[in-house]
C-alpha cells in the first residue's frame, strides 16, 4: 500500500528565503507525482506535474524534483514571498488515482 | 467549462438529513474522482469514475454514501442520514485520461457542516 510522508509539517521563514519542501513515498511504481498548493478555505491548485520518466519541472520560482528509486520528490522555492504561504501537497499516482500527503504548512513572514 | 465546478459551495445540515454534493468537471475529462478532508487531515480517496462508470468505489466510508455519473458529466455524491463525522470539505477532481498523465484539476470543494 502507497504511503506519502511529507515533512516538515509547518514550516516559517522570513521573505526571501530559499527553501525546501520534502514528499516520500514507499512504492517506486508511480505513473507521476504532482506538487498542489491549498490556501486555507480552499481547493487545490496544481503547481507541477513530473511523469515518471522525468527528473524536475520548473515554473517561475518553482523546482520540483523527482527521484523514483529512492522514492523521493523535492520542492524548491525560490525567493519566497508572504504571497507564497499555503499548504503544499504531494501527491503520487498509481495506475489512476492519487495518493496523498498530509501536507506542509509554509508561512512566509514579511 | 472552464474549470471544475462544485455547489453548494458551503451546506450546513442536521444530522440525519440527506445531502447531495454536485461536481461538474471539465468538459471532455472522462475521469472523475472525489475525496474528503476533515479538519487538520489529508485528502481521503472516496471514488472513482470512468465515463459513467465506477470501478473504483473502495473508499466510500459506508453504505450511506452513493455516487453517480450522468452523461460523462456531471456527479453527485450523495449522503444519507448524515452523521457529525461527515462534516469535512468534499473535493471533486477531473483529469483528461484515467492514467493520469495529465494530473488532476480540482474543484474549490463543498465545506459539509452536520449540526
Amino acid at each position: 500500500k502507497q504511503e506519502v510522508t511529507q515533512i516538515p509539517a509547518a514550516l516559517s521563514v522570513p521573505e526571501g528565503e530559499n527553501l525546501v519542501l520534502n514528499c516520500s513515498f514507499t512504492d517506486s511504481a508511480i505513473y507521476n507525482l504532482q506538487w498542489f498548493r491549498q490556501d486555507p478555505g480552499k481547493g487545490l491548485t496544481s503547481l507541477l506535474l513530473i511523469q515518471s520518466s522525468q527528473r524536475e519541472q520548473t515554473s517561475g520560482r518553482l523546482n520540483a524534483s523527482l527521484d523514483k528509486s529512492s522514492g523521493r520528490s523535492t520542492l524548491y522555492i525560490a525567493a519566497s514571498q508572504p504571497g507564497d504561504s499555503a499548504t503544499y501537497l504531494c501527491a503520487v499516482s498509481g495506475t489512476y488515482k492519487y495518493i496523498f500527503g498530509t501536507g506542509t504548512r509554509l508561512k512566509v513572514l514579511a | 467549462g472552464a474549470g471544475v465546478s462544485q455547489s453548494p459551495s458551503n451546506k450546513v445540515t442536521e444530522k440525519g438529513k440527506d445531502v447531495e454534493l454536485r461536481c461538474d468537471p471539465i468538459s471532455g475529462h472522462t475521469a472523475l474522482y472525489w475525496y474528503r478532508q476533515r479538519l487538520g487531515q489529508g485528502l481521503e480517496f472516496l471514488i472513482y469514475f470512468q465515463g459513467n462508470s465506477a470501478p473504483d468505489k473502495s473508499g466510500l466510508p459506508s453504505d450511506r454514501f452513493s455516487a453517480e455519473r450522468t452523461g460523462e458529466s456531471v456527479s453527485t455524491l450523495t449522503i444519507q442520514r448524515t452523521q457529525q463525522e461527515d462534516s469535512a470539505v468534499y473535493l471533486c477532481a477531473s483529469s483528461l485520461d484515467p492514467e493520469p498523465n495529465y494530473g488532476y484539476t480540482f474543484g474549490s470543494g463543498t465545506r459539509l457542516t452536520v449540526v
